[in-house]
């Protein structure tokens, strides 16, 4: 069964600390795997789209990396503005573009 | 603002009465899928449509739930019956192909009471 875990569900850092989040994936033939932003009461913010092993994206402080088994979205000196939760997301093999989603992670950047 | 726009932003019903809500996506997508989100979860895929053909429906979408997409464009999604285990956001999202980043909505946040 497709499956999505990301770790850990919650992240506290000093501004300017940096730090990773994980997402794990098992699917049957991957055709990508994105990464979004949420702010709370708000909907998914898409961020990154990553398609074979090796691949990386960045954007501002945030780089996001894959392999054959799981993503890593590293953050550069974050800053408080950058405090939201971080969703990872594989589409099914062959359904159309449905995704399956992680649990997010909770990412705290205090001053 | 050309992104995807969800009506109403909240609704708040009592138990058993029956809600609706609409999707507006980005004009030039021809995908559009609706998910589910609860307090501390990822979203969870309930349907999605290709133009104005629904082409799948996930187990959690009850026969309590019916969604459309007239003529291709915008949607709606029509809960009857409501229960409390209904109380969630509901998001849309819209993509251009099937395997492009889908790009979401706001939310409508459902209350039970």
């Amino acid at each position: 069964e497709d499956q999505v875990t990301q770790s850990p569900e919650a992240l506290r850092l000093q501004e300017g600390e940096s730090s990773s989040l994980n997402c794990s994936y098992t699917v049957s033939g991957l055709r990508g795997l994105f990464w979004y932003r949420q702010d709370p009461g708000k909907g998914p913010e898409f961020l990154f789209t990553l398609y074979s092993a090796g691949e990386e994206k960045e954007k501002e402080r945030l780089k996001a990396t894959l392999t054959k088994k799981e993503s890593f979205l590293h953050i550069t000196a974050p800053k408080p503005e950058d405090s939201a939760t971080y969703l990872c997301a594989v589409p099914v093999y062959n359904q159309g573009g449905k995704l399956i989603f992680g649990q997010g992670t909770e990412l705290s950047v205090k001053p | 603002d050309t992104g995807v726009s969800q009506n109403p932003r909240h609704k708040i019903t009592k138990r058993g009465q029956n809600v609706t809500f609409r999707c507006d996506p980005i004009s030039e997508h021809n995908r559009l899928y609706w998910y589910r989100q609860t307090l501390g979860q990822g979203p969870e895929f309930l349907t999605y449509f290709q133009n104005e053909a629904q082409l799948e429906k996930s187990r959690l979408l009850s026969d309590r739930f019916s969604a459309e997409r007239p003529k291709g464009s915008f949607s709606t999604l029509e809960i009857q019956r409501t229960e409390q285990g209904d109380s969630a956001m509901y998001l849309c999202a819209s993509s251009l192909v099937d395997q492009g980043p889908q790009h979401f909505g706001d939310g409508t946040r459902l209350s039970i009471l």
